[in-house]
């Protein structure tokens, strides 16, 4: 059964580096997203990709954020400078529509 | 509250009893869906059940939708020691491109 699949599962980064995480889609969906879940909290939704372009996006997706789709398959999200609260599992999800997401396992993103 | 609020936050029951936990939302929505997260792991979805539908199964799983209260509830029946999880309500607005917004949770604890 295909499913999205990200990578690393675990990243450890020091504080004001840049991080780029990695999610390959189910090969036939056209949006695509990220969210995050702070250990105990919600998960929050930060940005919605459709047709190479960003259709939404939360309060959360500031500057220190972007995302890509680079080469057809991978979709990543790029944070500049990390700062230690952006430690978080960050979930990448897909869909044909916007209807059900399909959703990775996460990326643990820890940021010392 | 807040879009896509669960009530109890936390349950504990034994296995063999039946498990109900309640999502309440604000704003009109495409379809509700529910997802299961065990500690530490991946978004596992469960359930979609459209706004114009109001009662779905599968499985040991049913889910009932009351639009003009805003809310739906999750119920599992006949519970095994593996539904141990959190369990997550998630709104699709109507005017969204595919943006989930995401409850606190239900954390449910099924003792043998």
């Amino acid at each position: 059964e295909p499913e999205v699949t990200q990578t690393p599962s675990h990243q450890v980064t020091q504080m004001g580096q840049e991080v780029i995480l990695r999610c390959v889609p189910i090969s036939n969906h056209l949006y695509f997203y990220w969210y995050r879940q702070i250990l105990g909290q919600k998960v929050e939704f930060l940005v919605s990709f459709y047709n190479n372009e960003i259709s939404e996006k939360s309060e959360i997706f500031d500057d220190q954020f972007s995302v890509e789709r680079p080469d057809g398959s991978n979709f990543t999200l790029k944070i500049r400078s990390t700062k230690l609260e952006d430690s978080a599992m960050y979930f990448c999800a897909s869909t044909p529509s916007p209807a059900e997401a399909f959703f990775g396992q996460g990326t643990r993103l820890t940021v010392v | 509250s807040q879009q896509g609020e669960e009530d109890p936050q936390a349950l504990s029951i034994q296995e063999g009893e039946n498990a109900t936990m309640n999502c309440s939302y604000k704003t009109s929505i495409n379809n509700l869906q529910w997802y299961r997260q065990n500690s530490g792991r991946g978004l596992v979805h469960l359930i979609l059940i459209r706004s114009n539908e109001r009662e779905k199964h599968s499985g040991r799983l049913r889910v009932t939708l009351d639009t003009s209260k805003k809310s739906s509830s999750l119920l599992i029946t006949a519970s095994r020691a593996a539904d141990t999880a959190s369990y997550f309500c998630a709104t699709l607005q109507t005017d969204s491109w595919g943006k989930l917004q995401f409850g606190a949770g239900t954390q449910v604890v099924v003792t043998p």
